[in-house]
């Protein structure tokens, strides 16, 4: 089945330790999506990518870092300069203009 | 600026006792507005696209409306599996093909 993966579902960082989030779709969407939510806040967009080996930044990019080298993985760095990484973080995929398709998520905790 | 309010932030309801969830959007120009569901420590689940005002989708116990300011997901006699969170993003037709994500609604539907 096609679909958009995650991993891994907890990840745990410890004080000056970058972490990456893996995101891995198989549905041959062209745009992927990096989100983050925390309670009360709703979906707050960190960096997204329209094509291979380019992405733009999103509404929150400092502290985080991303690479499109090839079609269907997306994956997010999240650098010791992100002072307050916990969170839930979301990846999504689509073809453009039409709706996303999001994984399960992945939630970082400080340790 | 593209702005997206969805109320209320909570409801709660009976089993059968059917109600609206409401999303007010300004954008630029709409291109479409999507509907999802999200469960608890999960990714949202697209339900539905509306494209223009005065179209409706539905599915199940669920309808989704739209106006030129407005959406509405109307449910009908829901079930406590209808619990979840909701949320309504609209995409402009100016910019990114980046849609704008609402807060949300958490509904709780008590057997």
């Amino acid at each position: 089945d096609g679909g958009i993966t995650q991993s891994p579902k907890y990840l745990f960082r410890k004080e000056g330790q970058n972490v990456t989030l893996s995101c891995e779709q198989n549905l041959n969407h062209d745009a992927m999506y990096w989100y983050r939510q925390d309670p009360g806040q709703g979906l707050r967009l960190i960096y997204y990518s329209q094509i291979v080996n380019d992405f733009q930044k999103g509404d929150i990019a400092e502290g985080y870092s991303v690479s499109r080298e090839k079609k269907e993985s997306f994956p997010l760095t999240v650098t010791s300069a992100q002072k307050n990484p916990t969170a839930f973080y979301l990846c999504a995929s689509s073809y453009l203009n039409q709706p996303q398709h999001f994984g399960d998520g992945t939630r970082l905790s400080i340790l | 600026e593209d702005q997206v309010t969805q109320s209320p932030e909570a409801l709660r309801l009976q089993e059968g006792e059917s109600s609206s969830l409401n999303c007010s959007y300004t954008v630029s120009g709409l291109r479409g507005l999507f509907w999802y569901r999200q469960d608890p420590g999960k990714g949202p689940e697209f339900l539905f696209t509306l494209y223009s005002a005065g179209e409706e989708k539905e599915k199940e116990r669920l309808k989704a409306t739209l106006t030129k300011k407005e959406s509405f997901l109307h449910i009908t006699a829901p079930k406590p599996e209808d619990s979840a969170t909701y949320l309504c993003a609209p995409l402009s037709e100016g910019g990114s093909y980046i849609p704008t994500f609402g807060r949300g609604t958490s509904l709780i539907v008590h057997p």
